[in-house]
């Protein structure tokens, strides 16, 4: 069962334009959400977080938006740059425990293209 | 700057042999985990650790082991190595801290082909 959601495998956008990623879970534990980019050949990139208690983070052109109640989080990006193709993954925890080390759950990521 | 290793990028290995896979971070990070990564399965978790010493099984520990001697090294064992094993390793840690909430840092991965 699949706790982490991404159901575009891929996403073509054109450059200048937004970029808007979606995801979606089911595991009401979850309150800490990440997004990662993926080059071929590469290891996953932190790009951006936000905890529950927000709904909003902005860090540059990356914003994630989460919407707890439709359990949905989505990454915008604007404006959409030729480096900006990659695979994207979104990622949930259920937060540190206080014992163990902390978990997380990947969707199967999107695929972004950026169009010139 | 954050900084995980991995021993190999690409790694060629015959049915059956023993594999060692191996990652290295400097950041002083309690927790470490192993990932593979195939297409349209994403991320999944095999093994991690919290502790020297200390593991637990991931998702998918089934054909690997792990050993973790030293609080920066872990490593991921294949015993015997199939075919179906042929895939990216991703190593990542992070630290036990609540104010980072997990957030993990990945090395480059590896590459692995069973023949």
């Amino acid at each position: 069962d699949q706790q982490v959601k991404q159901n575009s495998p891929s996403l073509s956008v054109q450059e200048g334009r937004i970029s808007i990623l979606n995801c979606d879970y089911t595991n009401s534990m979850f309150d800490y959400f990440l997004w990662y980019k993926k080059y071929p050949a590469e290891g996953p990139t932190f790009l951006i977080s936000i905890s529950s208690i927000k709904d909003k983070n902005e860090d540059g052109r990356f914003t994630v938006f989460l919407n707890k109640s439709a359990k949905h989080l989505s990454l915008h990006i604007v404006p959409s740059q030729p480096g900006d193709s990659a695979v994207y993954f979104c990622a949930a925890s259920a937060g540190y425990s206080g014992g163990g080390a902390d978990g997380l759950t990947f969707g199967k990521g999107t695929h972004l293209i950026i169009q010139p | 700057d954050v900084k995980v290793t991995q021993s190999s990028r690409y790694l060629v290995k015959r049915t059956g042999e023993k594999v060692f896979l191996e990652c290295v971070q400097d950041m002083d990070h309690e927790n470490m985990f192993w990932y593979r990564q195939d297409p349209g399965l994403g991320l999944r978790l095999i093994y991690f650790s919290y502790d020297v010493k200390m593991k637990e099984k991931g998702d998918i520990p089934e054909g690997y082991s792990v050993s973790r001697e030293k609080k920066e090294r872990f490593s991921l064992i294949l015993e015997s190595a199939s075919t179906n094993q042929t895939s990216m390793y991703l190593c990542a840690s992070s630290q036990r801290t609540r104010s980072s909430m997990g957030t993990q840092y990945f090395g480059p991965g590896t590459r692995l082909t069973v023949l």
